[in-house]
């Protein structure tokens, strides 16, 4: 399974931008389809936006709150995920998590691995 | 967009109880594939259960999910102490992967 640690978060003014990353453990990283989920604070969750492995397209997919504004890359020879936020709304403010989605291709969509987080603050 | 709702709200139980959580959908949700997670406080979330009712690793088997298209249920046949959290259910038949927004286990 693999291990998961987000980094970047902090404060940041709306409009502003914010890059996020997220280091993985093990071989298997670059097998890992990934996406980014979000708790604002006291709320429940949201999914952000996934990146399917680079044998698989490398292809990534957006919620609607994000998409335009969020982007997902990926590189495999760093073990790192990250998630760059430009735009940022105050309704951006949250926990992000960074996940790995477990099962085949076929049949993925679950986030079986999650980093502990990291928090980031969109106000003036 | 699929719409999770999960019940109740807040289910409140001793130690040892049954705990019984639903999850609906508003439509049906392809092939079963509906996960379940736990939080507990300042904690990121823990995969239980996904495929409505396989175990995730490492899982004790006090819980299990059953259900298709459109209903759902996690069961904890004995609440154990380190079980008071918050459970998600979540789909992932279709895009955008959605969440429900929560149930939580509280000691009665």
């Amino acid at each position: 399974e693999v291990q998961l640690v987000e980094s970047g978060g902090g404060l940041v003014k709306p409009g502003g931008s914010l890059k996020l990353s997220c280091v993985g453990t093990g071989s298997t990283f670059i097998y890992a389809w990934m996406s980014w989920v979000r708790q604002a604070p006291g709320k429940g969750l949201e999914w952000v936006g996934r990146i399917k492995s680079i044998g698989s397209g490398g292809t990534t997919d957006y919620a609607a709150p994000v998409k335009g504004r969020f982007k997902i890359s990926r590189d495999d020879s760093k073990n790192t995920l990250y998630l760059q936020m430009d735009s940022l709304r105050i309704e951006d403010t949250a926990v992000y998590y960074c996940t790995t989605q477990g099962g085949t291709p076929e049949t993925t969509g679950f986030f079986n691995s999650w980093g502990p987080g990291s928090l980031v603050t969109v106000s003036s | 967009e699929i719409v999770l709702t999960q019940s109740p709200a807040t289910l409140s139980l001793s130690p040892g109880e049954r705990a019984t959580l639903s999850c609906r959908a508003s439509q049906s949700v392809t092939s079963s594939y509906l996960a379940w997670y736990q939080q507990r406080p300042g904690q990121a979330p823990r995969l239980l259960i996904y495929g409505a009712s396989n175990r995730a690793t490492d899982i004790p088997d006090r819980f299990s999910g059953s259900g298709s298209g459109t209903d759902f249920t996690l069961t904890i046949s004995r609440v154990e102490p380190e079980d008071f959290a918050v459970y998600y259910c979540q789909q992932y038949g279709s895009s955008p992967r959605t969440f429900g927004q929560g149930t939580k286990v509280e000691i009665k």
